[in-house]
């Protein structure tokens, strides 16, 4: 594809329930991350994926947050009972292949918590 | 944490201004990214500079890099109003991580 696209782009939910939150990447980038980012901060990360594996996920808050690559392209980031401190815009980005290169980001999903 | 630190936080010049803006960081870093983003959308890469890279340019960009003070700079010349937009360092080592940001404003 053109660029990473992230879908949906606004997602509001009530406290407790689940949500998926979906993205595509650069068609042969093999390294996808997800960042979360509040307003007026910089993005937090979250988690790293090389190829299908999380290479990293130090940054996950706790275990309501989980995310998957099963093969190796589109990533869904999914939050388990979500609470109201949840809500802030989730970004996503791919590099072409290692996580100290240039990384290209999609628009983000605004995801607020009622 | 892991987030860098920038200043400063916010930012306003005059277009045709020069603007500086400052990050510093705490890890030992492979490279050190600077990124913009435009209000409500996402980050897109302005410029990578090499941990054995003292300085480097593209168009009206002109960044600095001082790894024994942990600490990088960037310099936009000649400021547009479409330069109004928040600026954030990346930091490439083991981890990756973001600085903080500097939110810029040009006025025309």
């Amino acid at each position: 594809g053109a660029g990473v696209s992230q879908t949906p782009s606004n997602k509001v939910t009530e406290k407790g329930k689940y949500v998926e939150l979906r993205c595509d990447p650069i068609s042969g980038h093999t390294a996808l991350y997800w960042y979360r980012q509040s307003l007026g901060q910089g993005p937090e990360f979250l988690i790293y994926f090389q190829g299908t594996g999380a290479a990293d996920d130090s940054g996950l808050p706790n275990d309501r947050f989980f995310a998957v690559r099963p093969e190796g392209s589109v990533s869904t980031l999914k939050i388990q009972r979500t609470e109201r401190g949840d809500s802030a815009v989730y970004l996503c980005a791919s590099s072409l292949i290692k996580r100290d290169s240039e990384q290209f980001f999609g628009p983000g999903t605004r995801l607020t918590v009622l | 944490s892991q987030q860098g630190e920038e200043d400063p936080q916010a930012l306003s010049i005059q277009e045709g201004e020069n603007a500086t803006m400052n990050c510093s960081y705490k890890t030992s870093i492979n490279n050190l990214q600077w990124y913009r983003q435009n209000s409500g959308r996402g980050l897109v890469h302005l410029i990578l500079i090499r941990s054995n890279e003292r300085e480097k340019h593209s168009g009206r960009l002109r960044v600095t890099l001082d790894t024994s003070k942990k600490s990088s700079s960037l310099l936009i010349t000649a400021s547009r109003a479409a330069d109004t937009a928040s600026y954030f360092c990346a930091v490439a080592g083991n981890q990756f991580y973001f600085g903080t940001g500097t939110s810029l404003t040009v006025i025309p």
